[in-house]
């Protein structure tokens, strides 16, 4: 079946500019996470959805990064007054329940933003 | 809190020879372990996990780790690799609390598998 999509895959914006990123979980899975990946280091994670809500968002970095999930299916991540600091591979996961391990976190191939 | 340590950015290795890729983690709490492949240009693939149970592990690919609680380390092996192994690997971890849902990921080893 179909994984786990992102887009767009690449995105350039000037600074001080809004973007959007959007992601599409498996269908069925009602976990969803957002992670970053800046250059050279592993991801980290900003937020996490469980249905509609959002669970536990305590990695976003500040309050120009919000995120969604309206119908607990496709999530955007929205981020307002952009830096050159947020430019990044932005990550989107997904799983069936987030209350175990045991159900694998299926990653997307990622939206490069850079920010100029 | 936890961390992930990937001690080796770049691993060069001869197409055919084994290989060990290391982590090392740090948590006051019980954690699950895993690690991940990047191919250029695509999302991380889960290679194997660790959660309970015996402490070797194997995954995809033929590859396999080690859970060392004492030495709290989880390092993953290839007994032979090939060119198409050439990839990005990340370490991670998830504590075992209830309600804790993120992985913390190590900074990656760049593995090079030369022909």
């Amino acid at each position: 079946g179909a994984g786990v999509s992102q887009t767009p895959s690449n995105k350039v914006t000037e600074k001080g500019k809004y973007v959007e990123l959007r992601c599409d979980p498996i269908s069925g899975h009602t976990a969803l996470y957002w992670y970053r990946q800046s250059l050279g280091q592993g991801p980290e994670f900003l937020i996490y959805f469980q249905g509609t809500g959002a669970a536990d968002d305590s990695g976003l970095p500040n309050d120009r990064f919000f995120a969604v999930r309206p119908e607990g299916s496709v999530s955007t991540l929205k981020i307002q007054r952009t830096e050159r600091g947020d430019s990044a591979v932005y990550l989107c996961a997904s799983s069936l329940n987030s209350g175990t391990a045991t159900y694998e976190q299926y990653f997307g191939p990622g939206t490069r933003l850079t920010v100029t | 809190a936890q961390s992930v340590t990937q001690l080796d950015s770049q691993v060069p290795v001869f197409e055919e020879a084994p290989v060990e890729l290391r982590c090392n983690y740090s948590s006051s709490v019980s954690v699950y372990l895993f690690w991940y492949v990047q191919y250029p240009n695509q999302g991380l693939q889960l290679l194997l996990k660790y959660l309970s149970g015996s402490t070797l592990v194997k995954g995809i690919n033929g590859f396999e780790a080690e859970f060392n609680k004492s030495q709290t380390s989880f390092h993953l092996r290839k007994p032979s690799v090939h060119i198409s192994d050439t990839a990005e690997y990340f370490c991670a971890v998830r504590t075992d609390q209830t309600g804790a849902n993120n992985l913390f990921f190590g900074t990656g080893t760049r593995l090079t598998v030369i022909p």
